[in-house]
């Protein structure tokens, strides 16, 4: 079986700080890994996957995530945290039939 | 177009209404999912169709009735709901299913409260 393991509930930043979101992954097959975005009042948006080839992935909003299979993980990053950053994030990992989700991470930004 | 389109986007119920959730979406996806999610929950799965055929139930029980009248449109018919009904209902699609890298869109959601 396929599950994914979101590390802290919540991460708070400042305003043009580093933003780093940890995943770790467990699956019997060649994992597809996947990072969501849901803005409040929203359905989730993607922001970007990781199936096979080159293991630095880049998304939308400058967000980028790196697949290391020797750790298990695929965290999310972004350079420069912006106000409009705060959301939940979601991490999910390929199951049976579609990707398996992370209990989710709440990003604050304080300006 | 990009989009699915949820409606209505709140909706509040008693326990022995009936009302039905909908959603649209003309991408051309051949496959179409509800969710229910609760506050800072991730989503869970309820039905997926694939092909205007129901794939999977996830065990949801009965009083959650889904439709698929076409390739574009989704319905969930709502009756005899509980309290602990009362969710964000999020319909999504993407164009295949059984693949495992599907991009997944989603609409909005519905609101639900059920008194």
């Amino acid at each position: 079986a396929q599950s994914v393991t979101q590390l802290g509930s919540h991460v708070s930043v400042s305003e043009g700080a580093l933003v780093l979101l940890r995943c770790n992954y467990s699956s019997s097959v060649p994992p597809y890994l996947f990072w969501y975005v849901q803005y409040p009042n929203q359905g989730l948006q993607l922001l970007l996957k990781y199936t096979t080839g080159a293991t630095l992935v880049k998304g939308i909003n400058g967000f980028e995530a790196e697949f290391k299979k020797s750790e298990t993980s695929f965290h999310l990053t972004k350079p420069s945290a912006h106000m409009s950053d705060a959301a939940e994030y979601f991490c999910a990992v390929r199951g049976s039939y579609i990707p398996t989700f992370g209990r989710g991470t709440s990003l604050i930004v304080h300006p | 177009d990009t989009e699915v389109t949820q409606t209505p986007k709140h909706l509040v119920m008693g326990m022995t209404n009936k009302k039905s959730l909908k959603c649209e979406q003309h991408m051309g996806h051949r496959a179409m999912y509800w969710y229910k999610q609760k506050a800072k929950k991730p989503p869970e799965l309820m039905f997926v169709y694939s092909y205007e055929k129901l794939s999977i139930n996830e065990s949801v029980p009965s009083r959650f009735s889904p439709e698929c009248p076409n390739s574009s449109l989704l319905n969930l018919h709502l009756h005899a709901l509980q309290p602990e009904d009362s969710a964000l209902y999020l319909c999504a699609s993407s164009q295949e299913t059984g693949t495992g890298d599907e991009k997944l869109f989603f609409g909005s959601g519905t609101q639900l409260s059920v008194l």
